[in-house]
């Protein structure tokens, strides 16, 4: 069971470049996210979606785009990158929007922008 | 708007003490609380979730408690071993559909 799958692992990105981040869960979970970690922030929500054709913006949406389509796959797009969006980003999912469903998440997409 | 602190940042204790890591939310009209663990390079892993209506959960050596009216919870680990090395997080819902919202985490450093 492979649960929530990111790639790429790592990404270097100059300044204006595009690219998208990868997520793909195996448990027909409805409801999937994505998170950037930054030092002393926090987890902070990007956008979410509680089923294909469905997304919303979370608390940090701004230069991220999103799409779901199917419901296994949950891409991340930067259109322009920028310094800042250099994070951790973190995919997860679980069975429904009901916060007290257990939540899994992936193992983590670094991305660096210079 | 609902802040999670945790404090300290980082600790470090001697193989098998027994040890209590604190989370503390601003607003107390919270629908549940989750524990998280979060290794080094690794996402995140779901320890224990503790319903609004719950005083603990118990999962093993951990057991996490709830304080509502305090704004308070707390997750206590017996006998702790080098393995318990990681971050361990909170995070608190709002309602029964809403987001969770994150502390920044505790390091905790498990000396042999």
């Amino acid at each position: 069971n492979a649960g929530v799958t990111q790639t790429p692992k790592f990404q270097v990105l100059k300044t204006g470049q595009s690219m998208t981040l990868q997520c793909a869960q195996d448990m027909n979970h409805e409801y999937m996210s994505w998170y950037r970690q930054d030092p002393g922030m926090g987890l902070r929500l990007i956008h979410y979606s509680v089923g294909a054709g469905i997304t919303d913006q979370g608390e940090v949406p701004n230069g991220y785009n999103v799409s779901r389509s199917t419901t296994e796959d949950f891409p991340l797009r930067l259109l322009s990158a920028a310094p800042s969006q250099t994070s951790v980003y973190f995919c997860a999912s679980r069975q429904a929007l009901f916060s007290g469903n257990t939540i899994y998440f992936g193992e983590g997409s670094w991305l660096t922008v210079v | 708007k609902q802040e999670v602190t945790q404090i300290p940042a980082a600790l470090s204790v001697p193989e098998g003490e027994n040890l209590v890591l604190n989370c503390s939310f601003t607003d107390s009209a919270i629908y549940n609380l989750q524990w998280f663990r979060q290794d080094p390079g690794k996402g995140l892993t779901s320890l224990l979730l503790i319903q609004s209506s719950q005083r603990e959960q118990t999962s093993g050596r951990l057991n996490a408690s709830l304080d509502k009216s305090s704004g308070r919870s707390t997750l206590y680990i017996a006998a702790s071993q080098p393995g318990d090395s990681a971050t361990y997080l909170c995070a608190v819902s709002a309602g029964a559909n809403s987001k969770l919202t994150f502390g920044k985490g505790i390091t905790l450093s498990v000396r042999p």
